[in-house]
């Protein structure tokens, strides 16, 4: 079965410091995707990034970047010099049954991001 | 951009008593979804539907739930007879298909805040 544990429930920085959030994935299927969504204060979840299994390759998007190693089954991700904007849950989603389409998402507990001024 | 619309955002309702939640996907979506966070918990999925059916369901989903699309944009989520356990952020998506039939990215909508007294 899958699973998705984010270790870290919350972590508080000062603005323009890196954060990195860690993610550690567990699937049987040699073809899944992994994501990353934002849950601001707001309410509503906000996609970041879909990531398939056969792409190792790390992903910078402006302040943010993600890196993937299936040898650990991890697909962290860092935020740059952080802002105050930036303070929010951050989830890590599983889809596997091979990478089809129309697949359920399971996702990780969450990390809460608290950017201080 | 096209987004997945919900209503309504928030309902307050007695227990026993029957809720439908409203979510209009994107519309060349062809796979559609509901999900459910408890306050302070992670984001759990319920049930997904693809033409005209329900392609997968969890424990969660039980005999008191169903799903609906009654014409060409609406999908619904009807609880038949609420519980205080439902109260809850319900939260629609939707996806299309990637090329080779794979996973494409699940677009959340806002979700609607259930509250269950």
């Amino acid at each position: 079965a899958q699973k998705v544990t984010q270790a870290q429930t919350e972590i508080s920085v000062v603005e323009k410091e890196d954060v990195t959030l860690d993610c550690v994935y567990e699937t049987r299927d040699t073809t899944y995707y992994l994501f990353w969504y934002k849950q601001p204060p707001s309410g509503e979840l906000v996609f970041l990034i879909r990531r398939n299994s056969f792409d190792e390759q790390n992903e910078i998007s402006g302040r943010y970047s993600w890196n993937f190693q299936k040898s650990t089954s991890s697909f962290n991700f860092t935020i740059t010099a952080s802002q105050v904007v930036d303070s929010a849950v951050y989830f890590c989603a599983l889809s596997e049954a091979g990478g089809a389409a129309g697949n359920k998402l399971t996702f990780g507990g969450g990390t809460r991001v608290l950017v201080k001024p | 951009e096209p987004e997945v619309t919900q209503t309504p955002s928030h309902q307050v309702t007695q227990m026993g008593q029957e809720v439908i939640l409203r979510c209009v996907p994107i519309s060349n979506h062809l796979y559609f979804y509901w999900y459910r966070q408890i306050l302070g918990q992670k984001v759990e999925f319920l049930v997904s539907f693809y033409n005209n059916e329900i392609s997968e369901k969890s424990e969660i989903f039980d005999d008191q739930f169903s799903v609906e699309r009654p014409d060409g944009s609406n999908f619904t989520l009807k609880i038949r007879s609420t519980k205080l356990e439902d109260s809850a952020m319900y939260f629609c998506a939707s996806s299309d298909v990637a090329g080779g039939g794979y996973q494409e990215t699940q677009y959340f909508g806002p979700g609607t805040r259930l509250l269950v007294l």
